[in-house]
């Protein structure tokens, strides 16, 4: 089985510009987590997607923003991008049988690593 | 809120024990374990579903103290593949979410 896939690997943007992060789950998962992490503050939950829907939130600005297609692929936007948006973007998918990642195996991808000139 | 995590980092010999910790001012339902290497993603170690319960695998184990709202990942007779940032997180049934606490690096020298 494939595992998740992020898209694309590595980005540079500069300030005021947007991004747009794509990220695919291994078959069958409907639940789609993303994660912004930066060195000295671990993996901070960004949202997560279940059935088109967000089901959760964290606490980042509106300027972060995601969606969730019919086939269970995620996108993440951000936009009006900062210096302090540099970091590493994990999406992590699991089945989302349960009402919410709590308690169900998360399987990450690669990430994105974006970089903010 | 952001489970604490201690040490933050530790060095090892190959052979030593060592312990993580992992703490949480909000009543847990979950504790989740992953241990991240350099340049990689994080990679599931365990969840513990329940207060008292404890599991493992290897010589890899963890406890999880609902009542103490902690969780302590146990590394037995640490090889070199141990080396990574361990990080737990915790799971609120009344949120739906996971929350990740900063991490704590394990470097096992030879």
């Amino acid at each position: 089985k494939a595992g998740v896939t992020q898209t694309p690997r590595y980005l540079i943007k500069t300030r005021g510009q947007q991004v747009t992060l794509s990220c695919s789950p291994i078959s069958g998962h409907r639940s789609v987590s993303w994660y912004q992490q930066t060195p000295g503050q671990g993996l901070q939950f960004l949202f997560e997607y279940f059935s088109e829907t967000q089901r959760n939130k964290g606490n980042f600005p509106g300027r972060f923003s995601g969606r969730q297609f019919s086939n269970s692929r995620s996108e993440m936007n951000v936009s009006t991008l900062e210096l302090g948006d540099s970091a590493l973007y994990l999406c992590a998918s699991s089945l989302g049988l349960a009402g919410g990642t709590y308690q169900e195996t998360q399987y990450f991808g690669p990430g994105t690593r974006l970089l903010v000139l | 809120q952001q489970p604490v995590q201690s040490p933050q980092a530790v060095i090892l010999r190959e052979g030593e024990d060592a312990v993580i910790n992992c703490s949480s001012s909000k009543a847990l339902y979950s504790v989740h374990w992953y241990r991240q290497k350099h340049g990689e993603a994080p990679v599931f170690l365990m969840i513990l579903l329940k207060g008292g319960e404890q599991k493992g695998h290897d010589k890899i184990s963890a406890s999880f103290n609902e009542k103490k709202q902690q969780s302590s990942l146990y590394l037995t007779a640490s090889q070199l593949s141990y080396s990574g940032t361990y990080f737990c997180g915790s799971g609120s049934s009344n949120t739906g979410k996971l929350i990740f606490g900063q991490g704590t690096t394990l470097q096992v020298k030879p």
